[in-house]
């Protein structure tokens, strides 16, 4: 249980395009979901936090015009890269908590596979 | 000053060897703490909660010290399929999560 999954797992797009990745959790509500980006060798860095139904609240640095993030359900959680350009390329993940019983806590995050993006 | 801090390796091991690394967090106030292991070009994997008194599981051993704000992970008997990466993640209290960057495990045969 508590599977999240993330769509699509890789992809290459020419700068100044728009990408959206999208965010699911399978078996639970996620009431909150976190967008992380990971440069090669570097942490993963916390982008936003989204909660259903409200506006994303972006950590410090991240442009929130930039980086468009719809949680419009419990179980979907979206994130568009505008105008991508090359120092975009990451990898992106989407993580979420929630309730599912008692079994799934608030305090865990479960992620999704990830996105390699590649901007030419 | 980075909030979690981790000794990057690698670690290079033989198999069977116990290998064992600590990280450092900054914010006093951090309440949960937790090893995720990270295979190339994949997402975190939750490895383990750490708890105040320290905990095992199987041949994995984490321990917590509040008073010098270090964690640490330590690996017995260790496997091939132990070679990883292994994230030192913090939650600060408001569900965010901060990682560290990650040590690098590497165990031959």
């Amino acid at each position: 249980g508590a599977v999240v999954s993330q769509h699509p797992s890789w992809v290459i797009c020419k700068s100044g395009t728009s990408v959206k990745i999208e965010c699911r959790s399978l078996d639970f509500q996620a009431t909150t979901m976190f967008w992380y980006r990971q440069f090669p060798k570097q942490s993963l860095m916390l982008m936003a936090t989204s909660n259903e139904g409200s506006k994303a609240t972006y950590e410090q640095g991240v442009e929130k015009d930039k980086f468009l993030i719809n949680h419009a359900s419990l179980t979907l959680s979206t994130l568009t890269v505008t105008s991508a350009h090359p120092e975009d390329s990451s990898f992106y993940i989407c993580s979420a908590n929630g309730r599912l019983g008692v079994w799934v806590s608030t305090d865990t995050q479960y992620f999704g596979p990830g996105t390699r993006l590649t901007v030419l | 000053r980075k909030e979690v801090e981790q000794d990057p390796g690698p670690f290079n091991v033989p198999e069977g060897a116990t290998v064992a690394f600590n990280c450092t967090y900054s914010n006093s106030a951090s309440q949960s703490f937790f090893w995720y292991r990270q295979d190339c070009r994949k997402e975190p994997k939750l490895l383990m909660s750490v708890y105040s008194s320290g905990n095992e599981d199987g041949r994995f051993t984490a321990q917590l010290n509040r008073a010098s704000q270090y964690i640490s992970l330590l690996i017995r008997d260790s496997k091939l399929s132990d070679s990883a990466t292994y994230l030192c993640v913090v939650n600060s209290g408001d569900y965010k999560l901060s990682f560290g960057a990650g040590t690098t495990v590497t165990v031959r045969a």
